[in-house]
């Protein structure tokens, strides 16, 4: 099983849609939790950090789930601006800072 | 901060031949990290270092690729020699442990393409 996993997609939705990204981990010891975005021949950038009790950031929210080993991204109200790949990011191990990053989900909005 | 500055943005060499990325990571960050990207692998993490020294380099496909830290300023990631399957975005990423695990901020990237 890859450390981190996650559905390539792409997701194809209309402006306005709800859309969520599940991101599956395969330590149990892992301890931080990030979603990056990547637009197509950039650099990613940090999205936001994934809190034990869940997190919002405006049209975004972002969720762990420690028993079954997963975080999710939902984005509500779709904008044409939100299409890019959306990276998940665990840290490698328990305590350890080496961050690991899965292959990225692809969200196409489309008018 | 004019962020992760990273040289060069394109390079296109023969097989064979030696290749030098160099990277410079924004002041104060005391991690910086190598990745590479390609459709078929994804981000993958090629070697870190702390306070610059190399802390894991597991990453590193073979002896034809090293990666030094001079400085805390400075960085390279030599291939030598290059193959054409070494073709691939290479960024460099740098962080700041007080501020957060994990929290990275990348260069650019630098697209290497060897024919």
């Amino acid at each position: 099983r890859k450390e981190v996993e996650q559905d390539p997609g792409p997701f194809n939705v209309p402006e306005g849609a709800t859309v969520a990204f599940n991101c599956t981990y395969s330590n149990s010891a892992s301890q931080s939790f990030f979603w990056y975005r990547q637009d197509c021949r950039k650099e990613p950038k940090l999205l936001m950090s994934v809190y034990s009790s869940g997190n919002e950031d405006g049209r975004f929210t972002a969720q762990l789930n420690r028993a079954s080993q997963y975080i999710s991204l939902l984005i509500r109200d779709s904008k044409l601006s939100d299409s890019a790949t959306y990276l998940c990011v665990v840290n490698k191990s328990g305590g350890s800072y080496i961050p690991t990053f899965g292959r990225g989900t692809s969200l196409i909005v489309h008018p | 901060d004019a962020g992760v500055i990273q040289s060069p943005r394109h390079e296109v060499t023969e097989m064979g031949q030696e290749v030098t990325l160099r990277c410079k990571p924004i002041s104060g960050h005391d991690y910086l990290f190598w990745y590479r990207q390609t459709m078929m692998r994804g981000l993958e993490l090629l070697i870190y270092f702390n306070n610059n020294v190399p802390i894991d380099d597991s990453g590193m496909p073979e002896d034809r690729f090293s990666a030094k830290m001079p400085n805390a300023s400075f960085s390279t990631l030599k291939i030598q020699p290059s193959e054409p399957r070494d073709s691939a975005v290479y960024f460099c990423a740098s962080s700041f442990r007080g501020l957060g695990a994990n929290v990275l901020t990348f260069g650019a990237g630098s697209r290497l393409t060897v024919l």
